[in-house]
């Protein structure tokens, strides 16, 4: 099993150019989620979703959209970048999510730079 | 809202047991995790513990839950210097999507 696979590791852009960071899990998990990680801030969530064709959002939202049409994948999209969300991104998914210890695996970070 | 504390940094020389705090706000947390993260790399599950439980031990690792203080701690045994990471505290919210709040991470370091 290849657990949860992100792609890009590294990306630079632009301010105000657009791109999707794709996150994909092959454990059948339901419940996925988009967290940022910056210094000093720990990780703070994104947007979930418990199941194919729900999404919520989190603590910091604004800036980013999120779909999830199939079980094994999660897209993250940034309309206009910007400089603020330079960042370190982690997607992470549970097989418990509303029930049960919801142990996040995570995968290995997309590394985001906005210049 | 949720908050998860941790202190930032800890250094400690090897051989030496590391005890990591945390505390955290949501009396209604059901679930408290620590999490490791090596440079570089995605977050990896050290060891969680139910809310009824007052400690969980797990070879060189013990977790201490005290929920009246609202207080978590992790020690870790014979501290070696693989064990030098960032350490992530995190309780699972009180609500019904079951969502991870972390703390800022403590980073470990270990002298030889």
């Amino acid at each position: 099993n290849a657990g949860v696979t992100q792609t890009p590791k590294f990306q630079v852009l632009k301010t105000g150019q657009s791109m999707t960071l794709q996150c994909a899990q092959d454990m059948n998990h339901e419940y996925m989620s988009w967290y940022r990680q910056d210094p000093g801030m720990g990780l703070r969530l994104i947007h979930y979703s418990v199941g194919a064709g729900i999404t919520d959002q989190g603590e910091v939202p604004n800036g980013y959209n999120v779909s999830r049409s199939t079980t094994e994948d999660f897209p993250l999209r940034l309309l206009s970048a910007a400089p603020s969300q330079t960042s370190v991104y982690f997607c992470a998914s549970s097989g418990q999510g509303r029930t049960g210890a919801n142990v996040l695996t995570f995968g290995a970070g997309s590394r985001l730079t906005v210049l | 809202g949720e908050d998860v504390e941790q202190s930032l940094f800890l250094s400690v020389r090897e051989g030496d047991s590391s005890v990591i705090n945390c505390t955290y706000t949501d009396s209604s947390s059901t679930y408290l995790y620590w999490y490791k993260q090596e440079p570089g790399a995605g977050l990896q599950l050290l060891t969680y513990i139910f809310s009824n439980m007052d400690m969980k031990q797990d070879q060189r690792l013990t977790v201490l839950l005290n929920k009246k203080d609202k207080h978590l701690s992790l020690r870790i045994a014979d501290t070696q210097t693989g064990d030098s990471a960032i350490y992530f505290c995190a309780e699972r919210d009180g609500g019904s999507q079951g969502n991870l709040i972390f703390g800022k991470g403590t980073k470990l370091s270990v002298k030889p």
